[in-house]
């Protein structure tokens, strides 16, 4: 079993849908990052969380510690919000960042 | 602030040459990362330094990867002889701690032939 899973894996939807992107971890961490990556490959930080919630522009992102789990939200969603969308938590045992598989979504116009 | 900045951009080499990668992390942070990206196995941590020191390179695929950062404003990360199979976009990234925000570079694009 992996650390940290993301749901779903692949995610398409028309443009101004409401967006949830899902990520849960096994391990006790002190912070969570969510990541985008474009296609042209470069990464960028979206939010780092070690307790409730964050929102910046259209994105939420909100963190349970105790359930351990995550959640990325994109509201009225844009095609040019289509990327890879990553999920990562930094261990609190070892500083080791431990990421999920990616959660790749595609936004039609 | 310039953010994390790494080259070459883009590298092709051929098979058993030395190939060498530069990062420059944020002014100020004190963590760095070196990450490999495959389409087979996606992001990998290769190692991280705290305050300059190699803390955990568990992640280095075989002696022929070395990672140096000789002071806080200057990592390397080499690979010699360099295969096909390391052909990847290797990725550096800042933090100011740990668990604070990351920062990722562009990238360098490696491609042994």
């Amino acid at each position: 079993k992996n650390e940290v899973e993301q749901s779903p894996q692949n995610l398409t939807a028309q443009e101004g849908e409401f967006i949830t992107i899902n990520c849960s971890y096994s391990v006790g961490i002190s912070a969570l990052h969510w990541l985008q990556q474009h296609p042209g490959g470069g990464i960028v930080s979206l939010f780092m969380l070690s307790s409730g919630k964050k929102k910046h522009g259209r994105l939420i992102a909100t963190i349970n510690i105790q359930e351990k789990h995550s959640s990325l939200h994109i509201t009225a969603s844009h095609p040019r919000d289509s990327a890879v969308y990553i999920c990562a938590v930094f261990m609190d045992s070892n500083y080791q960042l431990i990421w999920g598989a990616g959660t790749k979504l595609i936004i039609k116009p | 602030d310039a953010g994390v900045i790494q080259s070459p951009r883009h590298e092709v080499t051929e098979m058993g040459q030395e190939v060498t990668l530069r990062c420059k992390p944020i002014s100020g942070h004190d963590y760095l990362f070196w990450y490999r990206q495959t389409m087979m196995r996606g992001l990998e941590l290769l190692i991280y330094f705290n305050n300059n020191v190699p803390i955990d390179d568990s992640g280095m695929p075989e002696d022929r990867f070395s990672a140096k950062m000789p002071n806080a404003s200057f990592s390397t990360l080499k690979i010699q002889p360099s295969e096909p199979r390391d052909s990847a976009v290797y990725f550096c990234a800042s933090s100011l701690d740990s668990g604070n925000t990351i920062y990722f570079g562009e990238g360098s694009w490696l491609t042994v032939v």
